[in-house]
């Protein structure tokens, strides 16, 4: 079946430092792929999403990138801030019935 | 208002009490699912309605009853629950079941059983 391995945490760092948080995947065919971030006190919103091999998804300054070849969707950002810290999630939805299935989730902490 | 909004945010009750738990969403979508968060646990899939008819009940216990009266609106009744079932329970609702779709979830029922 389909499943979603992720880091495990928690990761702390400081402001302004680099942030990669590893994602692969095990799924039938080609999936679509989902970074998720929970605030503190707050439900999952969607970060940012690829569909189709090569793409890359961004927002609010993170950066996603669909590798086929090494099944993988890491999430880098390359200067955090506090308001960063956050709990993330990769997802999956492939075929044939397109749930949502995610990883475990990486909470990130960073310093000030 | 806009968003998915889940009612109450926190909620204690005893194993032997009967409570339910509210989704409502303003989004004009037609998919809305439950899924529960545990601590140090993936978020596990509970139930998916599309178009109010349920197509997904992912093994869930009985004492968890899920109750879709339209596409805006979305329920789970409880009833004599187990301390394990402390959890967060959240909502989500999507415009399809496609693949490409996303989901957005409502902040969550913090539960707990005692």
């Amino acid at each position: 079946g389909d499943s979603v391995t992720q880091m495990e945490g928690p990761v702390t760092l400081s402001e302004e430092a680099f942030l990669t948080i590893n994602c692969t995947y095990t799924a039938t065919g080609y999936p679509s792929l989902f970074w998720y971030v929970q605030y503190p006190g707050e439900g999952l919103q969607l970060l940012l999403k690829a569909t189709k091999a090569d793409d890359k998804g961004s927002n609010k300054g993170f950066e996603a990138t669909y590798r086929k070849e090494t099944t993988s969707f890491h999430l880098e950002k390359g200067s955090v801030q506090v308001s960063d810290s956050a709990v993330y999630f990769c997802a999956l939805k492939s075929r044939p019935d397109y749930k949502l299935s995610f990883g475990a989730g990486t909470t990130v902490t960073v310093r000030a | 208002e806009t968003g998915v909004t889940q009612t109450p945010r926190h909620l204690v009750m005893g194993m032997t009490n009967k409570k339910s738990l509210k989704c409502e969403q303003h989004l004009g979508h037609n998919a809305m699912y439950w899924y529960k968060q545990s601590a140090k646990k993936p978020l596990e899939l509970m139930f998916v309605y599309n178009f109010k008819e349920q197509t997904e009940n992912n093994s869930v216990p009985s004492r968890f009853s899920p109750e879709c009266p339209n596409s805006s609106h979305l329920f789970l009744h409880l009833h004599t629950l187990q301390p394990e079932d402390s959890a967060l329970y959240l909502c989500a609702s999507s415009q399809d079941l496609g693949p490409n779709t996303e989901a957005f979830f409502g902040q969550g029922t913090r539960l707990t059983v005692v």
